[in-house]
């Protein structure tokens, strides 16, 4: 049983649009949302994260977005390069749950 | 930078053997945890710990054990290794009970025939 819901499975975007990967989770008791990336062969890598109180937080090209009343968050990535090309995973803390992953491809 | 070092990369196994996955954190970090990876599911928690000698289970750790005698080394161990249990197992440690960031190891890739 997945405690944190991740959506699409897979997306496809064209250079320079927009990517948005959904999550939602039930359990209150979360107290922090990371959001995971990870290249093929290679662990998972923290990319950004965001604590509950705060509806919105962005790191250069990256925007997560956060709805406490809707236990629902989301990762934007703004003018997707091939290079973000890879899989994403947002998380849950405590004991850090993670969600099925997204793979994103990024068409030049 | 954190290094966390998984002892094989590929590993396969028979039906029934007991099986040991090693990972290794070089940054004296409190935190150690066992995912496993798997297509369309994600990383599951199996295990984790947060010091010496504790440890507490994930999602699912059904078939799995887990060891932590010293603060540096997190064991992953398949008592009677299954072929559900082919799987990409991910180590990962982090600093302490607060922290936000996991640094992982590469995997080590389970075949169990």
């Amino acid at each position: 049983q997945q405690q944190v819901k991740q959506s699409p499975q897979s997306l496809i975007v064209q250079k320079g649009g927009i990517s948005i990967i959904n999550c939602a989770y039930e359990n209150t008791a979360f107290d922090y949302f990371p959001w995971y990336q990870q290249f093929p062969g290679k662990g998972p890598a923290l990319l950004i994260a965001i604590r509950p109180d705060v509806s919105e937080k962005k790191e250069g090209r990256f925007t997560i977005s956060f709805n406490k009343s809707a236990k629902q968050f989301s990762l934007h990535i703004m003018d997707s390069q091939p290079g973000d090309s890879a899989t994403y995973f947002c998380a849950a803390m405590r004991d850090m749950r993670f969600g099925a992953g997204t793979r994103l491809t990024v068409k030049p | 930078d954190v290094k966390v070092t998984q002892s094989s990369r590929y590993l396969v196994k028979r039906t029934g053997e007991k099986v040991f996955l090693e990972c290794v954190q070089d940054m004296d970090h409190e935190n150690m945890f066992w995912y496993r990876q798997d297509p369309g599911l994600g990383l599951r928690l199996i295990y984790f710990s947060y010091d010496v000698k504790m440890k507490e289970k994930g999602d699912i750790p059904e078939g799995y054990s887990v060891s932590r005698e010293k603060k540096e080394r997190f064991s992953l161990i398949l008592e009677s290794a299954s072929t559900n249990q082919t799987s990409m197992y991910l180590c990962a440690s982090s600093l302490n009970r607060g922290a936000v960031k996991l640094f992982f190891g590469s995997g080590t890739q389970l075949s169990v025939l």
